[in-house]
This record gives structure tokens, sequence and C-alpha cells, in this order.
């Protein structure tokens, strides 16, 4: 158990509807992160969360969103789903400052769009 | 922006010999930190060794190493004594240093597979 944790493990759903992932990062740990791996496009990094606030976006589509709450978990919602955001996604946590800070992942959430 | 480049989709050992694994990068920035990580087959990302850019000492975890070349920007993954559970996909991540809060940037991945 690495310490993060993500619901739902996995998701089957249509496509148009939309989704929640959640993720809480491990305890101490104030910075989480969202990526996508998917077949084609190998790990993409999504966003980034720190404390809170968002401190970096990566290659996330408009229709996906995320937030990261007063108690540091984090949810990613994906709306409008499409065939081709059937993946799995990771969400990582890890401490701040300088140094080489290891992201930890969680076990990812395997969504499925048909 | 930083690239990663992993260019073996795949590579295969026999049990208990010595595997390398290729990684390379561009950057232009002077602190950063390199990583690998494993991703078996129950898909998850566990990181194996990790390497700071101001180091010269390669990174050493058991049976695992890097052979770290700034210069060249190369850092490959040395696997000793294989074991059928180092069987996963590996990948190589590159993450800024200093006070940033930054991402990891992964390569491709690389599938390893251990044969008995």
């Amino acid at each position: 158990d690495s310490g993060v944790t993500q619901t739902p493990k996995h998701l089957i759903t249509a496509t148009g509807q939309r989704v929640t992932l959640r993720c809480s990062p491990r305890s101490g740990d104030l910075s989480v992160y969202w990526y996508q791996q998917s077949l084609d496009q190998g790990l993409q990094f999504l966003i980034q969360y720190y404390n809170g606030e968002e401190r970096a976006k990566g290659n996330i589509l408009e229709r996906f969103s995320a937030q990261q709450f007063p108690d540091l978990h984090s949810e990613l919602n994906l709306s409008s789903l499409e065939l081709g955001d059937s993946a799995l996604y990771f969400c990582a946590s890890a401490v701040t400052g300088p140094g080489a800070n290891v992201l930890t992942f969680g076990a990812g959430s395997r969504l499925t769009v048909l | 922006a930083q690239t990663v480049t992993q260019s073996q989709p795949e590579m295969s050992v026999q049990e208990a010999e010595t595997v390398t694994l290729s990684c390379t990068y561009d950057t232009s920035e002077s602190d950063y930190y390199l990583f690998w990580y494993k991703q078996p087959p129950s898909r998850q990302m566990i990181l194996v060794i990790r390497q700071e850019a101001y180091k010269q000492q390669n990174a050493t975890e058991n049976r695992f190493s890097v052979n770290f070349q700034k210069a060249a920007k190369s850092f490959s993954l040395k696997i000793s004594d294989s074991q059928l559970g180092d069987a996963a996909m590996y990948f190589c991540a590159y993450r800024s240093g200093g006070t940033s809060y930054g991402k990891l940037t992964f390569g491709q991945g690389t599938i390893l597979t251990v044969h008995p």
C-alpha cells in the first residue's frame, strides 16, 4: 500500500457521461498530481495541485477539471466522455520543497468508456 | 520543454543475468532529478531508484544501479541478478529541481521480460 488511495478502482460508463475520480494523498503530502495512462499516449501529466491551489497544467482537456479540497483530497472530473478517454488515471502525491521529492502513486482508476 | 526518450520498447533477460535499460533526456536546466519507476502487471507505479543531477556518484539500490552521464544526458538502469519479479514496464522520468513543485515527465517505457 503506497498510502495514496484512489477510488473507484474500475469504472465503466457510456459516451457522453460524467464521472468523478477521487484521490486521497499520503499523510503530510500537500501536492497532488493527476496522470493519464493510455496505450497511444503513454503517461501524460494532467494537472497538479498544491495545498488547494492549482500549480501546473499539462495536457488536460477542457472537458476535464479537478480540484483539491481543504482536507487535501482531490477529485478529477471527466465530462462528455468519449471513447478515447478510456485510460488508467493515476493520482500521485509528494512532499514539498527542494530536493528529490518522490512522487508516490496510487493504484489508479481504470476508466472504460463504451 | 524537457523530453525523455526510451529507445528500447522491449527487452528480455534470463533469470540471474544482468540487463541494462536505456534512457536519454533533453533539458537546458542544470538542477534536476531523474527516476526509474517500475509498473508490474498490477499497474501500480513503484519507484525503483532516483538520481540527483548534482551528484556525480551513481545511485544504487540493492540489485538496481544507474549509469548517469550528465554531459551525454543519459540515464541507464542496470538490473543485476534478474529475478522473475523484475518483469514489468520500466519508465524513466525527469523532474525539475530547485523549489519547483514540478511534475514528472516520463519516457515511453520499456517492457522487460525475464525468462526462467
